[in-house]
Formats: C-alpha cells, structure tokens, sequence
C-alpha cells in the first residue's frame, strides 16, 4: 500500500524554527517528485513546494522563499521541509504528497501535520 | 485572494448533476494540465481528475472534467449526500513558476 506519513509539526513561536519529515513507503521513492501543500485553518489549499525525484529541480512559493528548504533523502525514503523565521500566518496543516508539479497530480496525500506559530 | 477562481458553494439535489468552475489565465489553466481533489470533512485531500479529464483507478465515471481554454469544470452525476466536500482545482502556473490551487468550492447535497 502506498502510504505518506508525515511528522515534526507543533508549536512554535515567531521567528522559530521546525523540521518536518514526511516518511513514504510502498512504492519506489526515488522515481517520483514530491510535493508540500499546506492548508491554514478553515482556508484553502496552499502550495508549498516541489522537489524533483533527483532534487534537481526545486520550486518554492513566494509566501515562503527564502524561509523554507525542501530536501529529501532518497536512501531513506523521505522528504523534509526545514521551516525557519516561522510566522504567525505559517500556521497550517501541513501535507506532503506524491506526483509531478508539472502535471499537479499529487495523488497520495499524507495525513497531514499541524503547524502553529504562536508567542 | 487565488489566482484561479472557483464558485464559493453549490448545491443540488440527490442524484442531480452539479458543475464546479475554474477560472484561470494563459500563464495556468491555459497551458498546463488542471487537477481536481476532493476533501472530506476532516481529512485529506484526494485526487479526482488528473490531466484535465482523466480519472485515477478507483474514481467512479459519475467524476468528469474537462478544460477549454482558460477555464476547467468539474462534473458531477447521480450526486450522493457521500459526495458533500470542499472541491478544487489545481495546475502550475508557468509565470509564477509556482503551483496554484482555486479557493475551492463547498458541495452540499440538499
């Protein structure tokens, strides 16, 4: 079964930073790009960033360039979000997902993990 | 406010047809595939349409999309209270060179 577990969300506070690790399985993680989508409480759907199956190719959003760094450790099965100068509206669950961004099929999702930033 | 637009709600009656709009730009909908997810109260989104029209395994025909130009639609048959959920679009955006989502729409079968 394919399955994305993700991990490392919780409360910090403005100006912190967070690691979150999103663990796949049931398939050959290194064939496929990845993906961090984000959805802040009673909001839509945000897209994060992307990371190509060999991190050659990286996209962030420009809510959060130059503050987030996606990574991911194809021995290990998994993909990283490292979050730093956290603010107050980078609150959100966090979902990391499988699939090309260029085709924006992202199919599966994880559960999710629950950021908040707060003083 | 998003780059694609979607209709806040729509409503129908069980086992009524419903459409769901997305409206976008060159630079998005325009050149690039459109996805559709379907998010259940209090879980994960799902994917329902990839690559304008076409369906995952598992994704009953009742689902359709189709695409013109810059704008998508979503299309769903023989609505069940099951299918009550935050619905959106979704595709690349080649200008901002950035994913872009609608602000999804919100089901409610009648």
């Amino acid at each position: 079964e394919v399955q994305l577990v993700e991990s490392g969300g919780g409360l910090v506070k403005p100006g912190g930073s967070l690691r979150l690790s999103c663990a796949a399985s049931g398939f050959t993680f290194s064939s496929y790009s990845m993906n961090w989508v984000r959805q802040a409480p009673g909001k839509g759907l945000e897209w994060v960033s992307s990371i190509s199956s060999s991190s050659s190719y990286i996209y962030y959003a420009d809510s959060v360039k130059g503050r987030f760094t996606i990574s991911r450790d194809n021995a290990k099965n998994s993909l990283y979000l490292q979050m730093n100068s956290l603010r107050a509206e980078d609150t959100a669950v966090y979902y990391c997902a499988r699939g090309s961004w260029y085709s924006f099929r992202f199919d599966p999702w994880g559960q999710g993990t629950l950021v908040t930033v707060s003083s | 406010q998003s780059v694609l637009t979607q209709p806040p709600s729509v409503s129908a009656a069980p086992g009524q047809k419903v459409t769901i709009s997305c409206s976008g730009s060159s630079s998005n909908i325009g050149n690039n595939y459109v996805s559709w997810y379907q998010q259940l109260p209090g879980t994960a989104p799902k994917l329902l349409i990839y690559e304008n029209n076409k369906r995952p395994s598992g994704i009953p025909d009742r689902f359709s999309g189709s695409k013109s130009g810059t704008s998508a639609t979503l299309g769903i048959t023989g609505l069940q209270t099951g299918d009550e959920a935050d619905y959106y679009c979704g595709t690349w955006d080649s200008s901002l060179s950035g994913g872009v989502f609608g602000g999804g729409t919100k089901l409610t079968v009648l």
